[in-house]
């Protein structure tokens, strides 16, 4: 069992680029999610989503986009990246009640 | 909308010592989970322990207990023998029952002294 496995581990785009990071959980989990953390910030909500095929909007969805076309994947995409947007990337799933089984983060630099 | 304080920014504690971290939460359901993370230098976030807002009993898990109060809205940590590999930063979260959502405080770092 991997777990909550996050690609890329770190990336740097300029202004103006877009990316994908990709989650993927091998855990057979309904509900995936992507927070991004900020010094001071704790960890603010994206999306997520409660099964194959849906997405919600979390506190901060602006700038991103979310698919989940299969149940294990979760991709949280940036379609024109802002400095704004530098940050370190979290996804994590859970089932039923059961506590979040998180990743190990993705460190974006937008420069 | 729920939210999650942890007024504590920064906290010190030698080493063997007991620490508590504090947490509060504003919420009009009955029914949630609270949860203490850690998250140490490597960035991972590991669980330390959870609690069932039905439940009365204080979660325990080894050196790490909380005190929860349900009607004043509190969820604090205690530290217990503190280790070096205690220091971290860590956070403060909860979710509602009906909810999807982990809503997460903005943390506090410890810090632990030899």
């Amino acid at each position: 069992n991997a777990g909550v496995t996050q690609t890329p581990k770190f990336r740097v785009l300029k202004t103006g680029q877009s990316m994908t990071l990709l989650c993927a959980q091998d855990m057979n989990h309904e509900y995936m999610y992507w927070y991004r953390q900020d010094p001071g910030m704790g960890l603010r909500l994206i999306h997520y989503s409660v099964g194959e095929g849906t997405t919600a909007k979390g506190e901060v969805p602006d700038g991103y986009n979310v698919s989940r076309l299969k149940k294990q994947n979760f991709l949280l995409g940036l379609e024109s990246a802002a400095p704004s947007q530098t940050s370190v990337y979290f996804c994590a799933s859970r089932t039923g009640s059961n506590p979040l089984h998180f990743g190990n983060g993705t460190r974006l630099t937008v420069t | 909308a729920q939210t999650v304080t942890q007024s504590q920014p920064e906290m010190s504690v030698q080493e063997a010592e007991t620490v508590t971290l504090s947490c509060t939460y504003d919420t009009s359901e009955s029914d949630y989970y609270l949860f203490w993370y850690k998250q140490p230098p490597s960035r991972q976030m590991i669980l330390v322990i959870r609690q069932e807002a039905y439940k009365q009993q204080n979660a325990t898990e080894n050196r790490f207990s909380v005190n929860f109060q349900k009607a004043a809205k509190s969820f604090s940590l205690k530290i217990s023998d503190s280790q070096l590999g205690d220091a971290a930063m860590y956070f403060c979260a909860y979710r509602p029952n009906s909810g999807y959502a982990l809503n997460f405080g903005k943390g506090t770092s410890l810090l632990v002294t030899p």
